[in-house]
């Protein structure tokens, strides 16, 4: 069946350190993979994606995410986070012409 | 670009009562889905539409249906309302390469 998998459901890291948020997913065809955030009661924004071609993809705000095809992941890291990136964050996979499959997500804390 | 509009933004029904909620995608996008999101189910796929036709449909029992318009405007209408139905409903569009979604603000529903 196909799925993702975020294992982390809370995050908390300090500002200023270093983060890696984890997806891995189960998908039969070639996935294209996507990492969401989403600030409290309001929509998804995009981060980054991947298709193709360079696994190691840079989005906006800081962000990059590495995908593994051996190891089915595709975690979205960042050198050094700030205060407002605290939000949640989602991983998903489609194989491009149907539905999005979500993670759970992971809330991210920031300590000051 | 403007991007995804949804209206309202918030509502209040009560159990019983049916509702329309309105999602007007990106100029030139052709494809639409909606999603549910709660707390205890995250992310649920409700369908799809793409030039009219709904193209994929997610889980969800017969009172929960949409539509699309010929300038890609979406409705999804919720009839004989529960209180589970209570959630923030997402809209997303898509259009061009690989079909990246983008999402609207999304319509928080309360049912009482």
């Amino acid at each position: 069946a196909q799925s993702v998998t975020q294992p982390d459901i809370h995050i908390t890291v300090s500002e200023g350190a270093s983060l890696e948020l984890r997806c891995n997913y189960s998908y039969g065809a070639t996935p294209y993979l996507f990492w969401y955030v989403q600030s409290p009661g309001q929509g998804l924004q995009l981060l980054l994606k991947y298709f193709s071609g360079d696994t190691l993809v840079q989005g906006i705000k800081g962000f990059e995410a590495e995908f593994k095809r051996s190891q089915s992941s595709f975690n979205l890291r960042k050198p050094s986070v700030h205060w407002s990136d605290a939000a949640e964050y989602f991983c998903a996979v489609t194989s491009g012409t149907y539905k999005y499959i979500f993670g759970t997500g992971t809330r991210l804390k920031v300590l000051a | 670009k403007a991007g995804v509009t949804q209206t309202p933004r918030y509502l209040i029904k009560t159990r019983g009562q049916q509702v329309t909620l309105s999602c007007s995608p990106i100029s030139g996008h052709r494809s639409v889905s909606w999603y549910q999101q709660t707390p205890g189910q995250g992310l649920q796929f409700l369908f799809e539409y793409f030039s009219e036709t709904q193209r994929n449909k997610g889980n969800f029992p017969g009172r929960f249906s949409g539509r699309q318009f010929s300038n890609s405007r979406s409705e999804m209408n919720v009839s004989t309302l529960e209180l589970g139905d209570s959630a923030l409903y997402l809209c997303a569009s898509s259009g061009g390469p690989q079909e990246t979604q983008y999402f609207g603000p999304g319509t928080r529903l309360l049912v009482l």
